[in-house]
């Protein structure tokens, strides 16, 4: 089945430690994306990625790092620098060819900083 | 800054009534948006999209309406069903950066019997 996968689904993090989300999509999607949802909020955009081994800084992308060494793939790293990283994230990915299409998401990873 | 957002935060509706879920935008030069369905501690799912030439859209049981002139959008439901109940959020392509959506603040839709 083609899609989008998020691991892990939970994950806990002790203050002042570095984690790393993953995100592998199957779609052959040149966009990649990545998104923080906190509760009753909207998404605030972190990171995307148009192509491999590019990618632009969104609205909130201060104590998160990414990289895109592959197509496939599109890792969020939530550093120590992240105030409040408790979140639910979200990874997403899009088809280039034209304007008009959407953003398919993964299942998320909820992130708890304990 | 250019954003989205959403009259009601929540909808109450019985079950096999119709549901009007609404989304004011402010950038004109907007001309994509969708809809999306989310629910408890799940990703979004694409329900429905529409280009801004268009004014109706419909879909299985959904229709989406677009009026420019107000910079307004709807999502209809009909016949709502259980399994209707998510927050749904509107979006919109940033014209500046078509990459790139500006999501709404959702509104959630509880069904009961």
């Amino acid at each position: 089945d083609g899609g989008i996968t998020q691991s892990p689904k939970y994950l806990f993090r002790k203050e002042g430690q570095n984690v790393t989300l993953s995100c592998e999509q199957n779609l052959n999607h040149d966009a990649m994306y990545w998104y923080r949802q906190d509760p009753g909020q909207g998404l605030r955009l972190i990171y995307y990625s148009q192509i491999v081994n590019d990618f632009q800084k969104g609205d909130i992308a201060e104590g998160y790092s990414v990289s895109r060494e592959k197509k496939e793939s599109f890792p969020l790293t939530v550093t120590s620098a992240q105030k409040n990283p408790t979140a639910f994230y979200l990874c997403a990915s899009r088809l280039r060819t034209g304007i008009y299409n959407e953003q398919f998401f993964g299942p998320g990873t909820r992130l708890t900083v304990l | 800054g250019e954003s989205v957002g959403l009259h009601l935060p929540t909808l109450s509706v019985q079950e096999g009534d119709n549901s009007i879920i609404n989304c004011a935008y402010s950038n004109s030069a907007s001309d994509y948006f969708i809809w999306y369905k989310q629910e408890s501690g799940k990703g979004p799912q694409f329900i429905i999209d529409i280009r801004s030439n268009m004014d109706k859209r419909q879909g299985q049981r959904v229709t989406v309406l677009l009026n420019k002139t107000v910079k307004h959008l709807s999502l209809q439901i009909a016949a709502t069903q259980p399994g209707d109940s998510a927050v749904y959020f509107c979006a919109e392509n940033d014209a500046a950066n078509t990459d790139k959506l500006i999501f709404g603040t959702g509104t959630r839709l509880q069904v009961f019997p």
